[in-house]
């Protein structure tokens, strides 16, 4: 079975400093993992992912994610965070040969003060 | 594009009743998602359609049912609603052109069941 974990129900990072959202997975293959952020009242929308190749992943709006396969982690970060980056942040991830559909984590609220 | 589609936005149900939760995609994707959101608790997959004319069930298909109707659209029906079911219900696609392809996610359905 897969899992994932995000042991941070919430995030507070002030404007303009780095911010990282933590994830750490569990697969019996190998992972694809995907970052997905959420604004209040409305869908998941995509930021990135990782499929294999490059361990640094960049995403949308300035997010970019480190794929780390002996710490089994994949920690959203960016470099200055901005007051429009408060949302809810689920990592999710799918075995490469596994069953359809993806395993999300709990979800960390990020909370970005100015 | 509208991307995929849901409706309705909102439902209020009493114990007992049905009711049958609407997605359509026009991105032409293969396989559509459906998803139960509760707090702390992540996304949960009900079941799937990996293409048109075939369904599967995921982590919490127990008092659901779903009809793939034609390759846009993807219903999920409650056929005698509990509490238990008041969620956020979200619907996604994708194309199933490769493995890592990315889902793509309505905006979701807020149901309760008093």
């Amino acid at each position: 079975a897969q899992s994932v974990a995000q042991p941070e129900d919430q995030v507070n990072v002030a404007e303009g400093n780095p911010l990282t959202v933590k994830c750490t997975y569990s697969v019996s293959g190998n992972p694809y993992l995907f970052w997905y952020v959420q604004y209040p009242n409305r869908g998941l929308q995509f930021l990135l992912k990782y499929i294999t190749g490059d361990n640094l992943v960049k995403g949308s709006y300035g997010f970019e994610a480190e794929f780390n396969k002996s710490q089994t982690s994949f920690h959203l970060k960016k470099p200055s965070a901005l007051v429009s980056d408060s949302a809810l942040y689920f990592c999710a991830v799918r075995d490469i040969r596994g069953a359809d559909g993806l395993t999300f984590g709990k979800g960390t609220h990020l909370i970005i003060q100015p | 594009n509208a991307g995929v589609t849901q409706t309705p936005k909102f439902q209020v149900l009493k114990t007992g009743q049905s009711m049958t939760l609407q997605c359509a995609q026009d991105m032409n994707h293969n396989s559509m998602y459906w998803y139960r959101q509760d707090p702390g608790m992540g996304l949960r997959l009900i079941y799937y359609s990996a293409s048109e004319g075939t369904t599967d069930k995921g982590e919490v298909p127990n008092g659901y049912n779903v009809s793939r109707l034609n390759k846009r659209e993807f219903s999920l029906r409650l056929e005698s609603a509990a509490p238990s079911q008041t969620s956020v219900y979200f619907c996604a696609s994708r194309p199933r052109l490769r493995q890592s392809d990315t889902q793509y996610f309505g905006p979701g359905t807020r149901l309760t069941v008093l």
